[in-house]
């Protein structure tokens, strides 16, 4: 199975700051017939289900602000907030969809400093 | 507008079975393969099983191997988990999604809780 690990944890931001979340994946979710990283970031809010901010590594996805960017290839991806706003306070994941299993890293808790 | 509810949760003894469903609506389901993830309250998001728009591939987490069954019915608009053999770490919230390049669009998930 691909492990999926993120760093930090947890981190505590201030309003208008910059947020960086890692995510590294134990082999590459490349796909090299196709240029694609087969890898996607997750907001979770509280009693909320999650909700797919990006996928393909950097693809945002509809109604997703753009200070949220992803970026990355192989095995290392970053996840961006340019100008943590409030209503970011949430759980990020991200998830591989390479191989099965798809698997997600453990999630970083980001809130407001 | 896609909808999807989960149902089918609740209180269960140790060893016991369950079957939870998802109506989905909104989207042509037969075009999609489907799956669910469960979530311990508090903790992280884990894939639990998955299958193919046709039933024609199924996937499971080892932990869930052998006990649990994923299915389908495409005239229904509907997707199942039957779960047997329950055990306490699988208390869990348990999400349907959607699969798009990941999944986008989950349903607000079923509790289940396994306790004596």
């Amino acid at each position: 199975d691909i492990v999926m690990t993120q760093s930090p944890d947890s981190l505590a931001v201030s309003l208008g700051e910059r947020a960086t979340i890692n995510c590294k994946s134990s082999q590459s979710v490349l796909y090299r017939s196709n240029n694609k990283n087969y890898l996607a970031w997750y907001q979770q809010k509280p009693g909320q289900p999650p909700n797919k901010l990006i996928s393909w590594a950097s693809n945002r996805e509809s109604g997703v602000p753009d200070r949220f960017r992803g970026s990355g290839s192989g095995t290392d991806f970053t996840l961006t907030i340019s100008s943590l706003q409030a209503e970011d306070v949430a759980v990020y994941y991200c998830q591989q969809y390479y191989n099965s299993p798809w698997t997600f890293g453990q999630g970083t808790k980001v809130e407001i400093k | 507008e896609v909808q999807l509810v989960e149902s089918g949760g609740g209180l269960v003894q140790p060893g016991r079975s369950m079957r939870l469903s998802c109506a989905a609506s909104g989207f042509k389901f037969d075009d999609y393969a489907m799956h669910w993830v469960r979530q311990v309250p508090g903790k992280g998001l884990e894939w639990v099983a998955g299958i193919s728009w046709n039933s024609g591939s199924v996937g499971y987490a080892d932990s869930v191997k052998g006990r649990f069954t994923i299915s389908r019915d495409n005239a229904k608009n509907s997707l199942y988990l039957q779960m047997s053999n329950l055990r306490i770490e699988d208390t869990a919230l348990y999400y349907c999604a959607k699969e798009t390049d990941g999944y986008n669009s989950w349903g607000l998930g079923t509790l289940v809780t396994v306790s004596s």
